[in-house]
């Protein structure tokens, strides 16, 4: 089976425009979760879907966003974007939940986005 | 984030040494997860522990669950370069998000 895979790689964008990140997770895992990791607070939860439902949500300013379509592929977005922003960004799927202590998240190789 | 505690934060250590990487939770545990993270790059999935006092191992590496310590240990035996990177734990502790520990940054030196 593919893993998760995450595009772009590699992003750099200026303060105030806005970006979006796109997860596909493996076959058959209906869950998608979002983190940032930043050298400073760590790997943060931002979000995470279940079939086409935000489930759970992290601590972030409305700037982020996120859904998940009918094939399980999920979109994040950032608009307004800040130099704080800056960070690696991880999807990760699973089957049922990332809450779920029976199941294991899988993780894609991260979107490096860099803010100017 | 302060659900979970990793100690220690670095680690230096000699090829063919032993070492262990402890997570505390500050909730209860209802399981547990280890993974491995090459700077900058995703994280690599290790063990997951369900129960207390439950543990597993993967070639050198072992885990063990401590329900009642709220705490789980990552043991490797005889390091190689190869070992090298950032170890998590994560848990969901309070059943509605995922937490990762601090962190742990293993350098092993040939």
């Amino acid at each position: 089976k593919a893993g998760v895979t995450q595009t772009p790689r590699y992003l750099i964008k200026t303060r105030g425009q806005q970006v979006t990140l796109s997860c596909s997770p493996i076959s058959g895992h209906r869950s998608v979760s979002w983190y940032q990791q930043t050298p400073g607070q760590g790997l943060q939860f931002l979000f995470e879907y279940f079939s086409e439902t935000q489930r759970n949500k992290g601590n972030f300013p409305g700037r982020f966003s996120g859904r998940q379509f009918s094939n399980s592929r999920s979109e994040m977005n950032v608009s307004t974007l800040e130099l704080g922003d800056s960070a690696l960004y991880l999807c990760a799927s699973s089957l049922a939940g990332s809450t779920k202590s029976t199941d294991t998240q899988y993780f894609g190789p991260g979107t490096r986005l860099t803010v100017l | 984030s302060q659900e979970l505690e990793q100690s220690p934060q670095s680690l230096i250590v000699q090829e063919g040494k032993n070492l262990t990487i402890n997570c505390t939770s500050s909730k209860t545990l209802y399981g547990l997860y280890w993974y491995k993270q090459k700077y900058g790059e995703g994280l690599i999935f290790l063990m997951m522990l369900q129960k207390g006092g439950e543990e597993k191992s993967h070639e050198k590496i072992t885990a063990k669950l401590d329900e009642k310590k709220q705490q789980s240990s990552l043991h490797i035996t005889a390091s190689q370069p190869s070992h090298a990177g950032i170890y998590l734990c994560g848990a969901a502790p309070t059943g509605n998000q995922f937490y990762f520990g601090t962190g742990t940054s293993l350098t092993v030196i040939p």
